[in-house]
């Protein structure tokens, strides 16, 4: 049962343009999001996190949405570049530390 | 800042075989996570522990799966016997404790093949 769910297994995007990853999750008891993106062969690198009591959270071309009546959240990169292309997790916690991913989404941004 | 170390980067064995893998965390992080990642999925955690106790390991295969933190920093998780759905990255990371907000940091991983 995946509590933490992340539709598009790819994303091609040009670059320049804006780069836009979803992720759903089930849990109500979720109440702190992050994102992580991951190159090949590399451990995945901590990228921007969201408490449940915030709806955006920005870190230079990083924009993280969350709309807790909708169960979703997005990640905004802006603009796109080549060296974004990776895989990118939505994880969220609940009360207690334990982290849960999605699936990943694979970004590949076109020079 | 050193990061987290994790040995070896891959290995090959055949099912029933064991194999051990070790994770030295960052230094000063209590919290040490190994973490599952088989192909096409995200980290699947298997077992957390906060300092040398085990804070959570109900999604760790008991029966085959064991880990250790001995004096609360180095780890080890073991698998005996190894069968061929264990093939996956095995992932250690580590926080500086366990609130939202110290977000985990990750080695590199061991790719783990059973063949």
């Amino acid at each position: 049962d995946q509590q933490v769910k992340q539709n598009s297994p790819s994303l091609s995007v040009q670059e320049g343009r804006i780069s836009i990853l979803n992720c759903d999750y089930t849990n109500s008891m979720f109440d702190y999001f992050l994102w992580y993106k991951k190159y090949p062969a590399e451990g995945p690198t901590f990228l921007i996190s969201i408490s449940s009591i915030k709806d955006k959270n920005e870190d230079g071309r990083f924009t993280v949405f969350l709309n807790k009546s909708a169960k979703h959240l997005s990640l905004h990169i802006v603009p796109s570049q080549p060296g974004d292309s990776a895989v990118y997790f939505c994880a969220a916690i609940p009360g207690s530390y334990q982290l849960t991913f999605g699936k990943g989404t694979k970004l590949s941004v076109i020079p | 800042e050193a990061g987290v170390a994790q040995s070896p980067r891959y290995k090959i064995i055949e099912k029933r075989q064991s194999v051990a893998f070790w994770c030295n965390p960052i230094s000063g992080h209590a919290t040490l996570y190994w973490y599952q990642q088989i192909l096409g999925q995200g980290p699947k955690l298997l077992i957390q522990f906060q300092n040398n106790g085990v804070v959570d390991d109900s999604q760790l295969p008991k029966d085959r799966f064991s880990a250790e933190r001995l004096k609360g920093v180095d780890s080890t998780l073991k698998i005996q016997p190894a069968k061929l759905e264990d093939s996956a990255v095995y992932l250690c990371a580590s926080s500086l404790g366990q609130g939202k907000g110290t977000e985990a940091f990750f080695g590199q991983g061991t790719r783990l093949t059973v063949v």
